[in-house]
């Protein structure tokens, strides 16, 4: 277990609001994560933190933004949320540089309606 | 050119047999590669790491890696229902961060 919880663990809502999904860490790990995981696209990177304000895009961050302000919280928003962000979110934090291990929280399913 | 590929399957296997799940990538300079198994509704785990050509064993679980034909691979040995489930392979990227491209997944089937 690598102390990582997510919240909320669902959620529906409609498009045009925005929406916040927080993993939260107990290890203080530098790294976090944050995939979108879609039928037939497999685990995507939307972004990623390598430190406390220090952040940056994967491959799918179009209609995403990120904060970490501290080091055991990063937030991922939906600023104005789509039928196309229905998914199921992932964190995942990295516990030592250089081997590039990545361990997984529990999950968020989204629905946008 | 997707950079991590894997046949999706589903790969049925009898019980007591072997499976054997195959990945291949696309970046050269790839130096850390993973398999995760995802049961239906959970989140990915870590099963195996692999760094150095050659096989590594972990219990009933050995990867084999094969850098020059850029080439993964998972076999489970013994196979049990337990382990049906969707493996999905990981390559690690070199572009400063840490950072994993994830293959598609196959979803693996072990018939009692």
């Amino acid at each position: 277990d690598a102390g990582i919880t997510q919240s909320p663990r669902h959620k529906v809502t409609e498009t045009g609001t925005p929406v916040t999904l927080r993993c939260h860490q107990t290890e203080n790990h530098r790294y976090m994560y944050w995939y979108r995981q879609d039928p037939g696209h497999g685990l995507r990177l939307i972004h990623y933190s390598y430190g406390v304000k220090d952040t940056d895009k994967g491959e799918v961050s179009d209609g995403y933004s990120v904060s970490r302000s501290k080091t055991e919280d990063f937030l991922l928003t939906l600023e104005s949320a789509t039928s196309s962000q229905t998914s199921v979110y992932f964190c995942a934090i990295s516990r030592t540089s250089g081997n590039n291990e990545q361990f997984f929280g529990p999950g968020t399913r989204l629905t946008v309606l | 050119q997707k950079e991590v590929e894997q046949n999706s399957g589903p790969l049925s296997v009898p019980e007591g047999a072997i499976a054997s799940l195959n990945c291949t990538y696309s970046d050269r300079g790839s130096q850390s590669f993973f398999w995760y198994r995802q049961y239906s509704g959970k989140s990915p785990e870590l099963i195996m790491s692999i760094y150095s050509n050659g096989d590594k064993e972990d219990g009933r679980f050995t990867a084999q890696l094969n850098k020059a034909s850029q080439y993964v691979s998972l076999l489970i040995r013994d196979s049990q229902p337990s382990d049906s489930a969707t493996y999905l392979c990981a390559v690690g990227i070199i572009q400063g961060a840490q950072k994993l491209v994830f293959g598609q997944g196959t979803r693996l089937t072990i018939n009692p």
